[in-house]
């Protein structure tokens, strides 16, 4: 069984950075893409960044790009967002999900960026 | 950036009724769509990836058709678990794209 185990959430304030990690399990890691997703309360779905399965391409939404960094070990079966410079708008719920197609959904982790 | 246009953004269905959903490209995605279950407060669940190909576990009462810009998820026969949120996403090129989802609630 496919399992995404997210953790790393919380309050920050603005400007502030926190690490999202997300361990794999249930599958073969090092043969996937891995992608972010965000959802703000009450909102749709977005995009946030997806990453390649050896960890040489990176994606990143344009609300994101210069202030995230994602990430992944394959030795640990771990996928990573680093987020700094944090705004509130980035407040929401944060998912991963193993492909581009996001075929399995971790149980999500809240950010709130406050102050 | 791709568009994706749901619609319709919510409807009202009773049990036992067949619900359609469609979901329109800006531009041509060939059939690189996934539709998504989401009930409140949990994490979405993905039903059909290819436009048409069932995820493993999901009920057959689910169905995907489509390819090109214009794409439809139906729900069959309605059963109670089924009333929530559904979302299709593009994963043809990135930005990777949702659409604004459809709220499916009970009559």
């Amino acid at each position: 069984e496919v399992q995404l185990l997210q953790s790393g959430g919380g309050l920050v304030q603005p400007g502030g950075s926190l690490r999202l990690s997300c361990a794999a399990s249930g599958f073969t890691f090092r043969l996937y893409a891995m992608t972010w997703v965000r959802q703000a309360p009450g909102k749709g779905l977005e995009w946030v960044s997806t990453i390649n399965n050896t960890g040489g391409t990176t994606r990143y939404a344009d609300s994101v790009k210069g202030r995230f960094t994602v990430s992944r070990d394959n030795s640990k079966n771990t996928l990573f967002l680093q987020m700094d410079s944090l705004r509130a708008e980035d407040t929401a719920r944060y998912y991963c999900a193993r492909g581009s197609d996001t075929h399995d959904w971790g149980q999500g982790t809240l950010v709130t960026v406050s102050s | 950036d791709i568009q994706m246009t749901q619609s319709p953004p919510s409807l009202s269905a009773s049990v036992g009724d067949r619900v359609t959903i469609t979901c329109r490209a800006s531009q041509g995605i060939s059939n690189y769509l996934t539709w998504f279950q989401q009930k409140p407060g949990k994490a979405p669940k993905s039903l059909i990836y290819g436009a048409s190909t069932l995820q493993s576990g999901v009920p057959s009462r689910f169905s995907g058709s489509g390819s090109g810009t214009d794409f439809t998820l139906t729900i069959s026969s309605l059963e109670p678990e089924d009333f929530a949120t559904y979302y299709c996403q593009q994963y043809h090129s990135y930005p990777l794209t949702f659409g604004g989802g459809s709220d499916v609630d009970i009559k």
